[in-house]
């Protein structure tokens, strides 16, 4: 029972473009959300998270923002670089637990 | 540097024979675990523990084993490999809910087993 989807395996724009990574979640108890991203023979990174009480965060490039109603939170990189390519998960938790759900991913190519 | 170290970072071993995975943190983080990325299903968490002498289950356990006697040790051990716990394996830390602080994650195992 997934509880974070990822419905895009992948997503292709060209450098200087706007990205938009999209993440949706079934689980009502989620209160807080984070996106990690993931190169190759690497582990993943932590790379901006939300809480429940806000509909959007922004750090430089990065945006996040979440429709609680809709059960969606979506990652904006605007403008996109060819070294922001690389695998993004979806990862969401409960107040109360310490551990996280992951999506599937989605990988993202930066044409230059 | 802060960073969570795993050994080996590639494994290939034949069915039923034990193998151990360590996962080493240098952050003095309290809460540890272990994910398996595999395709289509992102990551899903073996097992978790808190602090020292006190783990349990995540949502795929069945075939894993780990212990916490330390700190910032976590090792992930399979009693008797077998095939569909081929999968790319990582080991997190952090000092505890992700509000408290993101999760530092090793550079992953790469595991066979045939």
């Amino acid at each position: 029972d997934q509880q974070v989807k990822q419905n895009s395996p992948s997503l292709s724009v060209q450098e200087g473009r706007i990205s938009i990574l999209n993440c949706d979640y079934t689980n009502s108890m989620f209160d807080y959300f984070l996106w990690y991203k993931k190169y190759p023979a690497e582990g993943p990174t932590f790379l901006i998270s939300i809480s429940s009480i806000k509909d959007k965060n922004e750090d430089g490039r990065f945006t996040v923002f979440l429709n609680k109603s809709a059960k969606h939170l979506s990652l904006h990189i605007v403008p996109s670089q060819p070294g922001d390519s690389a695998v993004y998960f979806c990862a969401a938790s409960a107040d109360f637990r310490n551990d996280m759900r992951f999506g599937a991913g989605t990988r993202l190519t930066v044409k230059p | 540097e802060a960073q969570v170290t795993q050994n080996p970072r590639y494994l290939i071993t034949v069915t039923g024979k034990k193998l151990t995975v360590t996962c080493s943190q240098n952050m003095n983080h309290e809460y540890m675990s272990w994910y398996r990325q595999d395709p289509g299903l992102g990551l899903r968490q073996i097992y978790y523990s808190m602090n020292v002498e006190v783990t349990d289950k995540g949502d795929v356990p069945e075939g894993y084993k780990v212990s916490r006697k330390e700190k910032r040790n976590f090792p992930l051990i399979l009693e008797s490999p077998s095939p569909n716990q081929t999968s790319l394996y990582f080991c997190a830390s952090s000092l505890g809910t992700p509000k408290l602080g993101e999760a530092f994650f090793g550079q992953g195992t790469r595991l066979t087993v045939v």
